[in-house]
């Protein structure tokens, strides 16, 4: 069954640092998000994206955090300048037709530690 | 505001036992509701979906019901087996929104 894949599994970085977390979706599907899930919580939105730009976004997606398509295959969430509060888990999914027609599959996330 | 959550968080089986796993909702416009299975280090994996003009999905060992009059989702697992010890969460969409809300989660055990 196709799947969505994330890497890293884990990424450590020093507070103020860049990051990129990336993702290949599933290949026929056309709906990619972000979701963030801080230790013990909930899964909170961050940002969809459709036809190569942000359908959508959070409060939490501010300036600091960036999404791309680089090509046909990837989708990358950039954290420009990391802060000790980005630490928690990354995760990716996607949709074949949006999320109030389709489930999001889900990758298995990319642990983010900011130290 | 929007807000979807769980009654309980934590729930203890014994397996072959049924499972009901309950979900609140507070947003009357939402029209899809998702549920997660998320184990251990692992991302949400899609368990069985319900629009709103549906009141019972079923599934393989899984069944949804939906009650738009007092805004309840349920999660029912037939005979449960250890495999179905996770967290489960809901989620719903509205239309016009890419946004999924999430839940707080339920924690099932199964105990052998």
């Amino acid at each position: 069954e196709p799947e969505v894949t994330q890497t890293p599994s884990h990424q450590v970085t020093q507070m103020g640092q860049e990051v990129i977390l990336r993702c290949v979706p599933i290949s026929n599907h056309l709906y990619f998000y972000w979701y963030r899930q801080i230790l013990g919580q909930k899964v909170e939105f961050l940002v969809s994206f459709y036809n190569n730009e942000i359908s959508e976004k959070s409060e939490i997606f501010d300036d600091q955090f960036s999404v791309e398509r680089p090509d046909g295959s990837n989708f990358t969430l950039k954290i420009r300048s990391t802060k000790l509060e980005d630490s928690a888990m990354y995760f990716c999914a996607s949709s074949e037709q949006g999320s109030n027609w389709s489930p999001l599959h889900f990758g298995n996330g990319t642990r983010l530690t900011v130290t | 505001g929007e807000s979807v959550g769980l009654h309980l968080p934590t729930l203890s089986v014994q397996e072959g036992d049924n499972s009901i796993i309950n979900c609140a909702y507070s947003n009357s416009a939402s029209d899809y509701f998702i549920w997660y299975k998320q184990e251990s280090g692992k991302g949400p994996q899609f368990i069985i979906d319900i629009r709103s003009n549906m009141d019972k999905r079923q599934g393989q060992r899984v069944t949804v019901l939906l009650n738009k009059t007092v805004k309840h989702l349920s999660l029912q697992i037939a005979a449960t087996q250890p495999g179905d010890s996770a967290v489960y969460f809901c989620a719903e969409s509205q239309g016009g929104s890419e946004k999924l809300v999430f839940g707080k989660g339920t924690k099932l055990t199964v105990n052998p």
